[in-house]
């Protein structure tokens, strides 16, 4: 069982706006500005796509943001595409260790 | 180019051992803190262990007392010893490079290709 909760999937249509969620404890991501999202295409390695709860690395659309409130992160993904469909994964800093979501996967209809 | 390539997968009774390495290139490796990342096959990602620029170490309670994190600098290399392996082993494990500098942060601006670590009898 992972240590941060996240829906096993979220869906929407092109152009359309979805928001996964991630929600941890006062130990892990209410407790720390250390939330990233990562995104994962079958086979491949995961591509950081949100560090520190809202900075995106260079090269990210700005459709991908995030978010925090108390002690869950959220993703959200702007006008979908259908480059988008992919698993997505949060993490957070818990104090002297690192703890990941479970993933979701996001389907584009 | 930030490379990072992981060698020593294989398969492994149970019980036993296996030592993973990461030969990293395209930047100053002593100057990052190094982190391995595990995923079963259909699962999903398991944070592992981190090691710092000053050999500082970190590990989950899965596999504290089992599984070294270690660097050579002068190598550019991050290795992962890892002892009484078992089947809940069994996974492809990713080194990767830490954005931030201190402790266990997990946020990882890059990522190996994987090794695949197979843990049967």
């Amino acid at each position: 069982q992972s240590a941060l909760t996240q829906p096993p999937s979220a869906s929407g249509s092109p152009g359309q706006s979805v928001t996964i969620s991630c929600t941890g404890t006062r130990s892990d991501v209410g407790g720390y500005d250390y939330v990233s999202w990562y995104q994962q295409y079958p086979g491949t390695a995961p591509k950081l796509i949100i560090y520190e709860v809202t900075k995106r690395p260079s090269g990210v659309p700005g459709r991908f943001s995030g978010s925090k409130s108390g002690n869950t992160a959220s993703l959200t993904v702007s006008g979908l595409q259908a480059e988008d469909e992919a698993d997505y994964y949060c993490s957070s800093y818990a104090g002297s260790k690192g703890v990941f979501g479970g993933g979701t996967k996001l389907t584009v209809l | 180019e930030v490379q990072l390539v992981e060698s020593g997968g294989g398969l492994v009774q149970p019980g036993g051992s296996l030592r993973l390495s990461c030969r990293a290139s395209g930047f100053i490796f002593s100057s990052y803190d190094m982190h391995w990342v595990r995923q079963a096959a259909g699962k999903g990602l398991e944070w592992v262990s981190a090691i710092g620029t000053a050999d500082d170490t970190y590990y989950p309670g899965s596999v504290k007392g089992r599984f070294t994190i270690s660097r050579e600098n002068a190598k550019n290399s991050l290795f992962l010893q890892m002892n009484s392996l078992s089947a809940e082993d069994t996974a492809v494990y990713y080194c990767t490079r830490a954005l931030f500098g201190f402790g266990a942060v997990p946020t990882f601006d890059y990522w190996g290709q994987g090794a695949l670590v197979t843990v049967s009898s």
